[in-house]
């Protein structure tokens, strides 16, 4: 089945010091796979997304994902996180009928 | 430049209450969603169109009804209110067609509905 996992709820950082959102899929072929990140009371914004070529792809606000084809994962990361980047990021991957599939959100909390 | 626009952004219905959530965007875009997100459960798709006069279910179409008349407007409607129905809904827009799905969606700001 193709599915989407989010493994932590929550991430806890510094300011500072670097972060990272983990995401693994479960997709057969090449996936098309996309970072969102939604601040309290706003709709999702689209960070990043991975189509083909170079496996680090760099976004919005300094944030930057790495796609690994071995591990199925997309991996979000920021170098130095801020407290302004403190909100709730979902990854999602269009599935081969073509259909975006989300994962559930992992939060996130940048402490000053 | 508006994008997705939703309204009203907050609603309190009775059980067994209808009402209608508006979408409206500006952008041309050809695709539209309805979503629904509660706490913990993420994402879920309700219905989404590919264009104007086609409509078709997502995850969790039952007590919802939608229709897309123009290519700017995609609105939801609940004909009779659960407290099932407690949620934040959102809609977005993309421009795909089914040879180019790697167009992001992008969101209004929710409407945050309750149902009591």
């Amino acid at each position: 089945a193709q599915s989407v996992a989010q493994p932590e709820d929550q991430v806890n950082v510094a300011e500072g010091n670097p972060l990272t959102v983990k995401c693994t899929y479960s997709v057969s072929g090449n996936p098309y796979l996309f970072w969102y990140v939604q601040y309290p009371n706003r709709g999702l914004q689209f960070l990043l997304k991975y189509i083909t070529g170079d496996n680090l792809v760099k976004g919005s606000y300094g944030f930057e994902a790495e796609f690994n084809k071995s591990q199925t994962s997309f991996h979000l990361k920021k170098p130095s996180a801020l407290v302004s980047d403190s909100a709730l990021y979902f990854c999602a991957v269009v599935g081969n009928n073509r259909k975006l599939i989300w994962g559930l959100g992992t939060s996130l909390a940048v402490n000053p | 430049n508006a994008g997705v626009t939703q309204t009203p952004k907050f609603r309190i219905l009775k059980i067994g209450q209808s009402m209608t959530l508006q979408c409206a965007q500006d952008m041309n875009h050809n695709y539209m969603y309805w979503y629904r997100q509660d706490p913990g459960m993420g994402l879920k798709l309700i219905y989404y169109s590919v264009g104007a006069g086609i409509t078709d279910k997502g995850e969790v179409p039952n007590g919802y009804n939608v229709s897309r008349s123009t290519t700017e407007d995609f609105p939801l409607r609940l004909e009779l209110a659960a407290p099932s129905q407690t949620s934040v809904y959102f809609c977005a827009s993309s421009y795909s067609n089914t040879l180019n799905s790697n167009q992001p969606q992008h969101f209004g700001d929710g409407t945050r509905l309750s149902i009591l």
